[in-house]
């Protein structure tokens, strides 16, 4: 089976720019989380969506948004890129809502310049 | 609000020498508590976690972890390491509701000489 899939691996943006990263959950997993991982610190909390609805926002300015689709697949967006913003992006999912503990995936390497 | 410290942002060993990662949480309801591990260019693996039964948490690849409630410590330990552990280890703390928020440290990186 499958594990938790981000794309892209990787990318460069330019400040001011708007990215999408995506994610596709693990078969049967209804919940998505979104966390920053900045280099030499822990994961920050974004988003959880569950059932398509949010459930959960961290503290990250309104630049930052997402979704999920019927199918549970989910889109981080980021508006207006900053140096700030570069980051290893990671996605996770539960199967439902209550966090037992997540599945990542291998995360998005964001780098702007 | 929840918090994670984890003492110690690199950690030595030598092969075969007990493993220990420290962790301490603070946490006004009572917590789910975790361990991942962050192999380089990767995503962070969940090692185990305590989720208010068992106080003495068994997980993958001989680590496990003992809750306790006195000391609001959660540490990790392995009784003899291995190279293949030398990786970045993370404690987070859940308080287990609806949102699936967790709460992370700032990691302690593991290495393991020969």
């Amino acid at each position: 089976d499958a594990g938790v899939t981000q794309s892209p691996t990787h990318l460069i943006k330019t400040r001011g720019q708007h990215v999408t990263l995506r994610c596709s959950p693990i078969s049967g997993h209804k919940s998505v989380s979104w966390y920053q991982q900045v280099l030499g610190q822990g994961p920050q909390f974004i988003f959880q969506y569950y059932e398509k609805e949010e459930r959960g926002r961290g503290n990250f300015p309104d630049r930052f948004s997402a979704r999920q689709f019927p199918n549970y697949s989910s889109e981080l967006n980021v508006n207006a890129l900053l140096l700030g913003d570069s980051a290893l992006y990671l996605c996770a999912s539960n199967q439902g809502p209550h966090n037992y503990g997540y599945t990542f995936g291998s995360g998005t390497r964001l780098t702007v310049v | 609000a929840q918090s994670v410290t984890q003492l110690g942002s690199h950690v030595s060993v030598s092969e075969g020498a007990l493993v220990l990662l420290r962790c301490n949480y603070s946490s006004s309801v009572p917590p789910y508590l975790f361990w991942y591990v962050q192999y380089p260019n990767q995503g962070l693996q969940l090692l185990l976690k305590y989720t208010s039964a068992a106080t003495l948490v068994k997980g993958i690849n001989g680590f496990e972890a003992e809750f306790k409630k006195s000391e609001t410590s959660f540490h990790l330990t392995k009784p003899s390491a291995h190279m293949s552990d030398a990786a970045e280890y993370f404690c987070a703390v859940s308080d287990g509701t609806n949102a699936g928020k967790s709460t992370f440290g700032d990691g302690t990186t593991l290495t393991v000489k020969p």
